[in-house]
């Protein structure tokens, strides 16, 4: 069965200092992952998606991500963060079933940053 | 260009009532997913919609149902309310059948509130 693990519900960090979020997946197949953010009564925003090929993957606002086949792994990275990066992070593998196809999230990771 | 459109973008229900949602995907995109996302949890899928057929149905009982229109809009439908049906409902749209593989855009939700 498909599912993703975020360990952490919730993480602080001061400005400045560098982030990893944690994900890890399982799935039969070739995973299509992807990383959004949610702030505070809003939807979803993509920050970056992987396929396949290079397992190093960048998105918008500075994030980026490295898939591990062997971990199982698409932890998200930032080497600096910003006070405006507070919000609610979700990992998400995509599977296709049938005719149709659809998301599995985990469970969120709520980050914090202090001054 | 307009992004993914719902409404209302809040609403309060009463147990047993029944509810629907509404979704206007961005333009050119003819794929509408629903997801549930109870406070605390990541989105969980409802249903997928592709050219007016229903193409996949996650976990969710008879009293959620929904269609998709000839202009590719869609309405989720929620018959006999219950408390645990309190959630920000979430729809989905994309280019393409498999979205899972290229990603959604997300609304930003209809928080349904049932007292």
């Amino acid at each position: 069965a498909q599912s993703v693990t975020q360990p952490d519900i919730h993480i602080t960090v001061s400005e400045g200092a560098s982030l990893e979020l944690r994900c890890n997946y399982s799935y039969g197949a070739t995973p299509y992952l992807f990383w959004y953010v949610q702030s505070p009564g809003q939807g979803l925003q993509l920050l970056l998606k992987y396929f396949s090929g290079d397992t190093l993957v960048q998105g918008i606002k500075g994030f980026e991500a490295e898939f591990k086949r062997s971990q199982s792994s698409f932890n998200l990275r930032k080497p600096s963060v910003h006070w405006s990066d507070a919000a609610e992070y979700f990992c998400a593998v995509g599977v296709i079933k049938g005719a149709g196809n659809q998301f599995y999230f985990g469970t969120g990771t709520s980050l914090t940053v202090i001054p | 260009d307009a992004g993914v459109t719902q409404s209302p973008t809040h609403l309060i229900k009463t147990r047993g009532q029944q509810v629907t949602l509404r979704c206007s995907p961005i333009s050119g995109h003819k794929s509408v997913s629903w997801y549930q996302q109870v406070l605390g949890q990541g989105p969980q899928f409802i249903f997928q919609y592709y050219e007016k057929e229903e193409r996949g149905r996650g976990n969710f009982p008879d009293r959620f149902s929904a269609r998709q229109f000839p202009n590719y809009s869609s309405e989720l439908n929620v018959n006999a309310l219950l408390l645990g049906d309190s959630a920000l409902y979430l729809c989905a749209s994309s280019l393409v059948r498999q979205g899972a593989s290229y990603g959604y855009t997300f609304g930003s939700g209809t928080r349904l509130t049932v007292v």
